[in-house]
């Protein structure tokens, strides 16, 4: 199937810093690409959706402004979560779908666990 | 609006038995329905989907699903459950027209030696 690497796995910062989570498909171009996040032993939650060349459509009670969505090119979507804090720790998983048949099932990354001390 | 239900949130089989992970959805439209695993810390695999056809559907690792649009359900199966297939089991469903995919709130399959 198709490959979507994400980066970092792991990352942990300081309260106020901000931190870039990229994901990349890698074997196929993806025009949109899902952000979700989970919490623990929880399902996921859609964030935003990320539109290549255009900005990003938002889940209703997510930060636009906390959580900076960039889809610069067919392959790579980047989060940027600002002015972290503690309570922005979680699972941040993003996915693709190759092509543009909307029947196509998802492809996700490994998934990015954040935490922010 | 379109909604997911796992009613269990764990499921415990011996292995050697057959599973059962349930789900059942709510579309407008024509549901488009899916199963992904999970393995700790890891992203979503996916496993199998229903778009249209055969109600009976094979997937990956030996699961298969059957859709059932009278009960609205898409319950995951595996005739003889192995050890390695303990996770976290998602359903999700999307309907023509959306792009979203709705997930369930998973179910944890235990499969004890």
């Amino acid at each position: 199937g198709a490959v979507v690497s994400q980066h970092p796995s792991r990352v942990i910062c300081k309260s106020g810093t901000s931190v870039k989570i990229e994901c990349r498909s890698l074997d196929f171009q993806a025009t949109t690409m899902f952000w979700y996040r989970q919490f623990p032993k929880q399902s996921l939650m859609l964030m935003a959706t990320s539109n290549e060349g255009s900005k990003a459509t938002y889940e209703q009670g997510v930060e636009k402004d906390k959580f900076l969505i960039n889809h610069a090119s067919l392959t790579l979507s980047t989060l940027t979560v600002t002015s972290a804090h503690p309570e922005d720790s979680s699972f941040y998983i993003c996915s693709a779908r190759p092509g543009l048949a909307s029947t196509g099932e998802l492809f996700f990354g490994e998934g990015s666990r954040l935490t922010v001390l | 609006a379109q909604s997911v239900a796992q009613p269990e949130d764990q499921v415990n089989v011996a292995e050697g038995n057959p599973l059962t992970v349930k789900c059942t959805y709510s579309v407008s439209g024509n549901p488009y329905l899916f199963w992904y695993v999970q393995y700790p810390n890891r992203g979503l695999q996916f496993l199998l989907k229903y778009i249209t056809g055969d109600n009976l559907v094979k997937g990956s690792y030996g699961f298969e699903a059957e859709f059932n649009k009278s009960q609205t359900s898409f319950h995951l199966k595996k005739p003889s459950a192995l050890v390695s297939d303990s996770a976290l089991y998602f359903c999700a469903v999307r309907s023509t027209g959306f792009q979203k995919l709705v997930f369930g709130t998973g179910t944890r399959l235990l499969v004890s030696p």
